[in-house]
């Protein structure tokens, strides 16, 4: 069975800009997650859709958004992007109502610079 | 914003050593500890999923214990060898709030 994957594996992005990322679960899985890791704050969670409805949130900004379609592939949105948005983001799926008492796959990232 | 600590920061063994590393999380509130591996240039794999007030799991040398009325988790590797160089990541969940509060991790480094 395929991984999670994750589309662009890296991006260079300008200050103001915005960008959007693709994240494919695994065939099956209905959850996905994503999470943001820097440096200095190591892996953060951003949110989480589950069956095309945002089920859990993090706490971070109005700009960064997402959503879920029909099959279950996840996009996520940061709007006029700044200097700290520079990060690797990962999305994780599992497989469906368990949340996260379930195991979850990551993919292998979007590595994002904001110049 | 909840705090999960993990201790020691970074580690360095002899191949054939065995170790261990702590995770500490609040005791309120608790629903789930995960523990993932992350290897350099690679993606997190999850390692376990610790949902039970005493739960043991075990995975070929490694394994975990969970007390969640003390709010801790430890990750045991038997033997350690070089692949088993990573950081160890643990994962907490509460029943209120939502949200998935990761640790700093645990790097190992494994000297052949």
């Amino acid at each position: 069975k395929a991984g999670v994957t994750q589309t662009p594996r890296y991006l260079i992005k300008t200050r103001g800009q915005q960008v959007t990322l693709s994240c494919s679960p695994i065939s099956g899985h209905r959850s996905v997650s994503w999470y943001q890791q820097t440096p200095g704050q190591g892996l953060q969670f951003l949110f989480e859709y589950f069956s095309e409805t945002q089920r859990n949130k993090g706490n971070f900004p109005g700009r960064f958004s997402g959503r879920q379609f029909s099959n279950s592939r996840s996009e996520m949105n940061v709007s006029t992007l700044e200097l700290g948005d520079s990060a690797l983001y990962l999305c994780a799926s599992s497989l469906s109502a368990g949340g996260f008492q379930e195991t979850q796959y990551f993919g292998p990232g979007t590595r994002l610079l904001v110049l | 914003i909840l705090n999960v600590e993990q201790s020691p920061q970074s580690l360095h063994v002899q191949e054939g050593d065995s170790t261990n590393f702590t995770c500490s999380f609040p005791s309120s509130n608790f629903y789930a500890l995960h523990w993932y591996r992350w290897e350099t240039a690679k993606s997190p794999e999850a390692l376990f999923v610790m949902t039970l007030n005493g739960d043991e799991k075990k995975k070929g040398r490694i394994s975990a214990t969970l007390n969640t009325k003390e709010g801790y988790s430890y990750l045991y590797i038997k033997g350690s060898q070089p692949e088993d160089s990573a950081t160890y990541l643990c994962a907490f969940s509460a029943n209120t709030g939502n949200q998935f509060y990761f640790g700093t991790g645990t790097s190992l480094t494994v000297i052949p």
